[in-house]
C-alpha cells in the first residue's frame, strides 16, 4: 500500500536553530514529493516538490528538503528557524503514472513550535 | 486568478440535512480534488476528477457522500442525509501539473 509517514506529532525548536521535519514515503515507482504547510484556518501552501534531479531541493521562506532513495526519505529542513515559521507541516507524495499527478498522498502531518 | 475558491467557509447544519459544499478551481487546471481533515484521521482524499471525470472515488465515506464536476470551473460535494461524524473541514484543490493548490476550505458542523 501506497504510504507516507512524518514520524513526529510536533517539533520543537528555538528561534534561530536549524529545524528538521522528517519524512518517509512508501510508493512503488518513482514518485513526485512535496512538502506542504497550513497555518491556522488556512487552507495548505505550496513549499516545495521533487520531482527529478539534484536531491537537495529548495523552496519557500528558505526551506529546503533532501530526497533519499535508498532510505526513501524526504526530511524538511532550513538552517535558521523563525518564530513564524509555527504551523502543522504536511509532506505528500504522488505515484509519477506516466508523467501525470495522479492523487496526492498526505503524511498525518507535523506540528512545528518555534519558540523565541 | 485568485485562487482555488470555496464555498461557503463556514457551514453548520442539523443532523439529517443535506449539506453541499462548492468548488472553484483556478482556470486552465485539469485535475480538482476533494480532500476531508479531522484532527483524528488527519487529510484524507475523498474523490479527484480529470477533465471533469470522476477517477478515483474510492475515498468517499459513504453513500451519503456524492461529488460533480459538470464543468470545468465548478465542482461540488453533497452529503445526505449529514450527521454529526461528517463534522471536519473539507478542502478542495486543482492542479494543472505536479503542484496542488488549495482553497481555504469548508468548515462543516453538523449538531
Amino acid at each position: 500500500a501506497q504510504s507516507v509517514a512524518q514520524p513526529e506529532d510536533q517539533v520543537n525548536v528555538a528561534e534561530g536553530n536549524p529545524l528538521t521535519v522528517k519524512c518517509t514515503y512508501s510508493v512503488s515507482g518513482n514518485p513526485y514529493l512535496f512538502w506542504y504547510v497550513q497555518y491556522p484556518n488556512r487552507g495548505l501552501q505550496f513549499l516545495l516538490k521533487y520531482i527529478t534531479g539534484d536531491n537537495l531541493v529548495k523552496g519557500s521562506y528558505g526551506f529546503e528538503a533532501e530526497f533519499n532513495k535508498s532510505q526513501t526519505s524526504f526530511h524538511l529542513k532550513k538552517p535558521s528557524a523563525l518564530v513564524s515559521d509555527s504551523a502543522l507541516y504536511f509532506c505528500a507524495v504522488s505515484p509519477s503514472y506516466g508523467g501525470s499527478q495522479g492523487n496526492l498522498i498526505f503524511g498525518k502531518g507535523t506540528k512545528l513550535s518555534v519558540k523565541p | 486568478d485568485a485562487g482555488v475558491i470555496q464555498s461557503p467557509r463556514h457551514e453548520v447544519t442539523e443532523m439529517g440535512q443535506e449539506v453541499t459544499l462548492r468548488c472553484k478551481p483556478i482556470s486552465g487546471h485539469d485535475y480538482l480534488f476533494w480532500y476531508r481533515q479531522t484532527m483524528m484521521r488527519g487529510l484524507e482524499l475523498l474523490i479527484y476528477f480529470n477533465n471533469n471525470v470522476p477517477i478515483d472515488d474510492s475515498g468517499m465515506p459513504e453513500d451519503r457522500f456524492s461529488a460533480k464536476m459538470p464543468n470545468a470551473s465548478f465542482s461540488t460535494l453533497k452529503i445526505q442525509p449529514s450527521e454529526p461524524r461528517d463534522s471536519a473541514v473539507y478542502f478542495c484543490a486543482s492542479s494543472l501539473s505536479s503542484q496542488a493548490f488549495f482553497g481555504q476550505g469548508t468548515r462543516l458542523t453538523v449538531v
